[in-house]
């Protein structure tokens, strides 16, 4: 089965660092999405993104958060200054259609701001 | 807003046991709803979906009822093995855009 890819597996960084966070999601898909997880609480959306367009954000995607396809093949998401709190599990997704379609995960980038 | 409730693990049963995870949901409309399961050292992969009232949904003998008088999706299986073991989370998309909510994940340990 297709897999969607991230890297690195593992991101430490210094408070008040830029932080890329890249994913190849899945070839054909027109949908792309990042997730987080803080240590001990939920999975939380933080954006989608279509046809080169942020298609839907939550409050937690302030402007320190970007994101961008610069290729056909990469979804990167930049953090601009990282706060303590921004340490998460962060997850890649992809779907060939909307959310009511089956979303491709990431086995995640664990982001460890210090 | 949305939410998704589920039962805190983690869940510990034996093998060939009789499984259920709470599910209940608060939500306006008719919201989708899901089952993702994430094993270890992977990504979040769907498990089965509903997407309307009363529908089950069903895969590798799991199932999950959509009840809407209740507003739940529990999770179950009848006898689940080792390979079970992993974290499971229900989520709804409110049909409404993109965004699924998750609710906190429960792990479940299936000794042998």
């Amino acid at each position: 089965e297709p897999e969607v890819t991230q890297t690195p597996s593992h991101q430490v960084t210094q408070m008040g660092q830029e932080v890329i966070l890249r994913c190849v999601p899945i070839s054909n898909h027109l949908y792309f999405y990042w997730y987080r997880q803080i240590l001990g609480q939920k999975v939380e959306f933080l954006v989608s993104f279509y046809n080169n367009e942020i298609s839907e954000k939550s409050e937690i995607f302030d402007d320190q958060f970007s994101v961008e396809r610069p290729d056909g093949s990469n979804f990167t998401l930049k953090i601009r200054s990282t706060k303590l709190e921004d340490s998460a599990m962060y997850f890649c997704a992809s779907s060939g259609g909307t959310a009511y379609e089956k979303l491709f995960f990431g086995s995640g980038t664990q982001l460890s701001v210090l | 807003g949305d939410s998704v409730t589920q039962m805190e693990g983690p869940v510990t049963l034996s093998e060939e046991a009789f499984l259920t995870i709470n599910c209940t949901y608060t939500a306006t409309g008719y919201p989708s709803l899901f089952w993702y399961v994430q094993y270890p050292g992977e990504g979040l992969q769907l498990l089965l979906k509903a997407t309307k009232a009363d529908d089950k949904g069903s895969n590798k003998g799991f199932e999950a009822t959509y009840r809407k008088e209740t507003t739940s999706f529990h999770l179950e299986k009848g006898s689940v093995q080792v390979s079970d073991s992993a974290v499971y989370f229900c989520a709804l998309n409110n049909n409404a855009g993109n965004m699924l909510t998750f609710g906190g994940g429960t792990r479940l340990m299936v000794k042998p």
